[in-house]
């Protein structure tokens, strides 16, 4: 088992809808959740950070951290179609360097 | 702007051919990492460096090697790239105060 699933997608939305992308994890010994956003043949980029359950909102971005399930939720509202990317999520602890990804949901939003 | 730098950003090199990469940051990062994507796979870590300290990933083959010369430049050397090789690498660098890995555009390798 992985220690951070993700549904690979593609997943394809209308301009202007509610994404939600999600990810379970495995390792309870994770502290800290990101996700990030990557274009085609471009690096990762960081888009939230959470320290503890509960959410966190910036702009259109809202990420969305349940420990007691393992599970981890990224929404994006109003998406655009700049929005249209792979999306990573990734967990740690404090103490090790290691951030463990997930695999990544390919989005794909219509105009 | 401060920020992570990747040089060169394609890099095609020969079946058995030493080859470096490089990354430097401009954000005064005590941490450094080199990752290595495949397609449609995660990121995987293969080493990082804490200021001087290097730690290597107990599954990184011997055939990938780094040097940090100084905070701000950190080099990863293929000593005999395989077509397995053939990959996106990624620099990520951290400061202390935070978790927070932020990452440059990547390499793209290709074995010939």
């Amino acid at each position: 088992q992985k220690e951070v699933e993700q549904d690979p997608g593609p997943l394809s939305v209308p301009e202007g809808a509610i994404v939600s992308l999600n990810c379970t994890y495995s390792n309870s010994a994770f502290q800290y959740f990101m996700w990030y956003r990557q274009y085609s043949r471009k690096g990762p980029e960081l888009l939230m950070y959470t320290y503890s359950s509960g959410n966190k909102e910036d702009g259109r971005f809202t990420a969305q951290v349940d420990k007691s399930s393992k599970y981890i939720s990224l929404f994006i509202r109003d998406s655009q179609p700049s929005d249209s990317a792979t999306y990573l999520c990734a967990g740690g602890n404090f103490g090790n360097e290691k951030l463990t990804f997930g695999t990544g949901t390919r989005l794909t939003i219509i105009p | 702007d401060a920020m992570v730098i990747q040089n060169p950003r394609y890099q095609v090199t020969q079946f058995g051919k030493p080859v470096t990469l490089s990354c430097s940051q401009t954000l005064n990062h005590n941490v450094m990492y080199w990752y290595q994507q495949k397609s449609s796979q995660a990121p995987k870590l293969l080493f990082h460096y804490y200021d001087k300290d290097f730690n290597n990933e107990a599954d990184t083959p011997d055939n990938f090697q780094s040097r940090r010369p100084n905070t701000s430049f950190c080099f990863l050397d293929i000593r005999s790239p395989g077509l397995g090789d053939a990959a996106m690498y990624l620099c990520a660098t951290r400061g202390t105060d935070s978790y927070e890995q932020y990452f440059g555009p990547g390499t793209r390798l290709t074995v010939t």
